[in-house]
């Protein structure tokens, strides 16, 4: 059964230093998304993405943060300047077509530390 | 805004132990409802949901109602078993919308 895949499973990094984490999505999947969970907190919406461009942003998604899809087969977040409260579980997902009544699809998530 | 309010865990039952898991919401308009589960090492993946009121969503022996006069979408399995051991999110999403919104999650652990 298709799977969306995530890598790193765990990246540590220092403060200022800019990481990328990286998502294959399912293959047919046009929608993508960035989640993240705060230890103890939420599973918070980050970023949507469709047809080569970001189609919705949350607050959280300030200009440290940016997305790609640089292959037509990988699907990255960047945080340019990764600060302490950075630290979070970040998943990536990917749906068919709009959310609403479908199904997300999730990767297994990357556990962020920065130190 | 829309938010949704999960029953505190960790929960922790033995075999056989009857289930509820607690979710209530809060929207605009009229949501979609659902229940993720994430087993260990794993993604979060949809076990079952629920697109208007009074739809009943099951899956594996787990059933939640979308229930619009309290706002609620509670989780329940009549037995559980060990394998059932994971964490599960209660998640709305807008109809028409991008975007999931979860709640906290509870692990739930069952012992033999």
């Amino acid at each position: 059964e298709p799977e969306v895949t995530q890598t790193p499973s765990h990246q540590v990094t220092q403060m200022g230093q800019e990481v990328i984490l990286r998502c294959v999505p399912i293959s047919n999947h046009l929608y993508f998304y960035w989640y993240r969970q705060i230890l103890g907190q939420k599973v918070e919406f980050l970023v949507s993405f469709y047809n080569n461009e970001i189609s919705e942003k949350s607050e959280i998604f300030d200009d440290q943060f940016s997305v790609e899809r640089p292959d037509g087969s990988n699907f990255t977040l960047k945080i340019r300047s990764t600060k302490l409260e950075d630290s979070a579980m970040y998943f990536c997902a990917s749906c068919p077509e709009v959310a609403g009544t479908h199904e997300q699809y999730f990767g297994p998530g990357t556990r962020l530390t920065v130190t | 805004g829309d938010s949704v309010t999960q029953m505190e865990g960790p929960v922790t039952l033995s075999e056989e132990a009857f289930l509820t898991i607690n979710c209530t919401y809060t929207a605009t308009g009229y949501p979609s409802l659902f229940w993720y589960v994430q087993y260990p090492g794993e993604g979060l993946q949809l076990l079952l949901k629920a697109t208007k009121a009074d739809d009943k969503g099951s899956n594996k022996g787990f059933e939640a109602t979308y229930r619009k006069e309290t706002t609620s979408f509670h989780l329940e399995k009549g037995s559980v078993q060990v394998s059932d051991s994971a964490v599960y999110f209660c998640a709305l999403s807008e109809t028409g919308a991008n975007n999931l919104f979860f709640g906290t999650g509870t692990r739930l652990t069952v012992i033999p």
